[in-house]
C-alpha cells in the first residue's frame, strides 16, 4: 500500500515549456486535490475532483488543466510554463467524507526558469 | 476577514516548555477542523482532529470554541522532534467542498 505518489519529484523547465505531473493512489478514494505551496503563502488549492471523469476549480487555477480519467490517477497540466509556477506541488487524496483526513503525497518541486 | 488565520510565528521555545497556537475561522457553520504538521521540505500529515468536546492525544491537546470561532493546540513537555510548521485545516463551507488550510504556524524546539 504505497498511499498516495507523485511523479515526477523534480524538474525544471523553460518558460514556455510543457508538462504533466501524476498523481496515483491505491486507497479507493474518491476525492483528489492538486495544491501548489509557495514561501509564505501556504497550501493554495489549484482543481480538485469528486469523482472519475469530473474536475472543478479551485482558488488558483489559472494556467493548469486537470484530468481524472481513472479514479485512481490525477493528473495536472502545464501547458505553457511560467516562472510564477515555480513552486512546489502536492496532491491529495480523501474517501468521500470531507471530514475525514486527507493524504499528501511527497510532492513535486518545479523550478521554470 | 480571511478564512482560516494563524499566527506565521515564528514560535522559538526550550525544550520541556509548553506552547499554544491558535487559529481563527470564518465561518460559524463549519464542521470539521484538524491539525496537520508539515516538517520542513515534506508534505502535510493529520495531526489531529478536533472535536467540540475537545480531545487529547499524549502530549498534544485541542480545543475548539465555536462561539469565538477559533481552534486551539496545546503541546506539552516540548520535544526537539515537535519542529515543524503546524497548519490549522477547516471545512469552511457544508456538504463536500475543500478543506481550507491555515498558512501555518511554524515551531521551533531549541535545546
Amino acid at each position: 500500500n504505497a498511499g498516495v505518489t507523485q511523479t515526477p519529484k523534480f524538474r525544471v523547465l523553460k518558460t514556455g515549456q510543457s508538462m504533466t505531473l501524476l498523481c496515483a493512489q491505491d486507497m479507493n478514494h474518491e476525492y483528489m486535490y492538486w495544491y501548489r505551496q509557495d514561501p509564505g503563502m501556504g497550501l493554495r488549492l489549484i482543481h480538485y475532483s469528486v469523482g472519475e471523469g469530473t474536475t472543478a476549480k479551485g482558488e488558483v487555477p489559472d494556467g493548469y488543466n486537470v484530468s481524472r480519467l481513472k479514479k485512481q490517477n490525477f493528473l495536472l497540466g502545464l501547458e505553457s510554463a511560467a516562472p510564477s509556477q515555480t513552486s512546489v506541488y502536492f496532491c491529495a487524496s480523501t474517501r468521500r467524507d470531507s471530514g475525514s483526513e486527507q493524504y499528501f503525497g511527497p510532492g513535486t518541486r518545479l523550478t521554470v526558469t | 476577514r480571511k478564512e482560516v488565520e494563524q499566527d506565521p510565528g515564528p514560535f522559538n521555545v526550550p525544550e520541556g516548555a509548553t506552547v499554544a497556537f491558535n487559529c481563527t475561522y470564518s465561518n460559524s457553520a463549519s464542521q470539521s477542523f484538524f491539525w496537520y504538521r508539515q516538517d520542513c521540505r515534506k508534505e502535510p500529515k493529520l495531526l489531529m482532529s478536533v472535536y467540540s468536546s475537545g480531545n487529547e492525544d499524549g502530549r498534544f491537546t485541542a480545543q475548539l470554541n465555536r462561539a469565538s470561532q477559533y481552534i486551539s493546540l496545546l503541546i506539552r513537555d516540548s520535544k526537539l522532534s515537535d519542529s515543524a510548521t503546524y497548519l490549522c485545516v477547516v471545512n469552511i463551507y457544508s456538504g463536500n467542498t475543500p478543506l481550507v488550510f491555515g498558512k501555518g504556524t511554524r515551531l521551533s524546539v531549541i535545546a
